[in-house]
């Protein structure tokens, strides 16, 4: 089975710095997505970015980027210039790209960004 | 921007009473899913469903548990004898197809079980 870690319950970054989340996951399979979820506190759950493990190409979305290393199976969340709205539980989620697998996501615990003014 | 939708946002029940969540999935997406987060845990999956029927479920969801559609907009999850360990918050997901990468999901709804 699919997991996926999230070894940060909690992180802080200062307002415009920049902050790393980090995700790790285990898989046999060689084509999957990849995804970050926000989670403000109004509990709705947003995508922030995805990642398709056939590109070697990292990901990006306005300030939002990742690290995607396939063979470590690493997927780093990267927010520059950080802003109060920020402030959110993060997830990581995997989900297969098999057809026959179904579609349902993975999640990590959750990584909750404090974004400190 | 189309949202899922969920009601209620809290449900407080006694154990062993029936209860049922219900889900407003966007209008035009045609696979459907619960996912569930017992407090200070991750997000677990337990049931997909498209064209009327399970395509999936999870260890979790086991014969208390039964997804319906019963009309054309809501989808609903039923647990018929709740347990204190139900609770937790309830997540109702929808996406386009089976192979769109995004599932929307709506803002939960939190179930305390006393």
């Amino acid at each position: 089975a699919q997991t996926v870690t999230q070894s940060q319950p909690e992180m802080s970054v200062q307002e415009a710095e920049t902050v790393t989340l980090s995700c790790t996951y285990d898989t046999s399979e060689s084509d999957y997505y990849l995804f970050w979820y926000k989670q403000p506190p109004s509990r709705q759950m947003i995508l922030v970015i995805r990642q398709e493990a056939y590109k070697q190409q990292n990901a990006t979305e306005n300030r939002f980027s990742v690290n995607f290393q396939k063979a470590a199976k690493s997927f780093s969340l990267k927010i520059s210039d950080s802003q109060l709205g920020d402030a959110a539980m993060y997830f990581c989620a995997y989900r297969s790209a098999r057809g026959d697998s179904g579609n349902q996501f993975y999640f990590g615990t959750g990584t909750s960004l404090t974004v400190i003014p | 921007e189309p949202e899922v939708t969920q009601t209620p946002s809290h449900q407080v029940t006694q154990m062993g009473q029936e209860v049922i969540l219900r889900c407003v999935p966007i209008s035009n997406h045609l696979y459907f899913y619960w996912y569930r987060q017992i407090l200070g845990q991750k997000v677990e999956f337990l049931v997909s469903f498209y064209n009327n029927e399970i395509s999936e479920k999870s260890e979790i969801f086991d014969d208390q548990f039964s997804v319906e559609r019963p009309d054309g907009s809501n989808f609903t999850l039923k647990i018929r004898s709740t347990k204190l360990e139900d609770s937790a918050m309830y997540f109702c997901a929808s996406s386009l197809g089976s192979f769109s990468y995004e599932q929307y999901f709506g803002p939960g709804t939190r179930l305390t079980v006393t």
